[in-house]
């Protein structure tokens, strides 16, 4: 089974510049997470969806960040204009049942 | 909302000793404490998990715990190996709500 499929692996722009990330999920999984994690830290939630519906984005800044999941399946997390701060690692993330999620390899982010 | 705390932040242990990391959860509604090992350049990958409706959980060589009353749960490794180091994560969550993840601990195995 092909696992979560996340690209690009990484990324290097200046402030103030966009950027997109894609994520695949595992098949037939309904549920898609966007985390960050920045160093050092544990991940945190930016966005969920549920097929292609959104379930909570409390904590996604809107200001700047966007996403979707057209067709309920591919997702794309776009930031714009980038910050500084968010120079992280975006992990996706995909489950079937309510509990277990499986993790993609990450997109590090480095803001100059 | 539900808040997370892991200790120790590093840890460093003899091959073939154990070691145990500890996570405390302050929402008393959170029932599903899964722990989570991330090496360099990879995502988090599940290695174990418990519900609130059990008190212990093992694996092989690995073993996680859950005290309910006192809000903490911790993970057990015996017979460490070099692979095992990584950077682990416990995380809570109540059903309706999303994952809260603690900071991480960073274990090292020496050789």
């Amino acid at each position: 089974e092909a696992g979560v499929a996340q690209s690009p692996r990484y990324k290097i722009i200046e402030k103030r510049q966009s950027v997109a990330f894609w994520c695949n999920p595992i098949s037939g999984h309904a549920t898609l997470y966007w985390y960050q994690q920045i160093l050092g830290q544990g991940p945190k939630l930016l966005i969920q969806f549920q097929n292609n519906g959104v379930v909570d984005d409390s904590q996604l800044p809107k200001d700047r960040f966007s996403a979707e999941r057209l067709k309920g399946v591919d997702s794309t997390l776009k930031i714009q204009p980038a910050k500084l701060e968010d120079s992280a690692v975006y992990l996706c993330a995909s489950s079937w049942t309510y509990n277990e999620q499986f993790f993609g390899p990450g997109t590090r982010l480095t803001v100059l | 909302g539900e808040n997370v705390e892991q200790h120790p932040s590093t840890l460093s242990v003899q091959e073939g000793d154990s070691a145990v990391i500890k996570c405390t959860y302050s929402d008393s509604a959170s029932n599903y404490f899964p722990w989570y090992k991330q090496e360099l350049g990879k995502g988090p990958q599940l290695i174990i998990d418990i519900r609130s409706n059990v008190g212990e959980k093992k694996d092989q060589r690995i073993a996680v715990t859950l005290n309910k009353t006192a809000k903490h749960f911790s993970l057990h490794i015996t017979e460490t190996q070099p692979e095992d180091s990584a950077v682990y994560f416990c995380a809570a969550r109540n059903y309706g709500q999303n994952f809260v993840f603690g900071p991480g601990t960073r274990l090292s195995v020496l050789p």
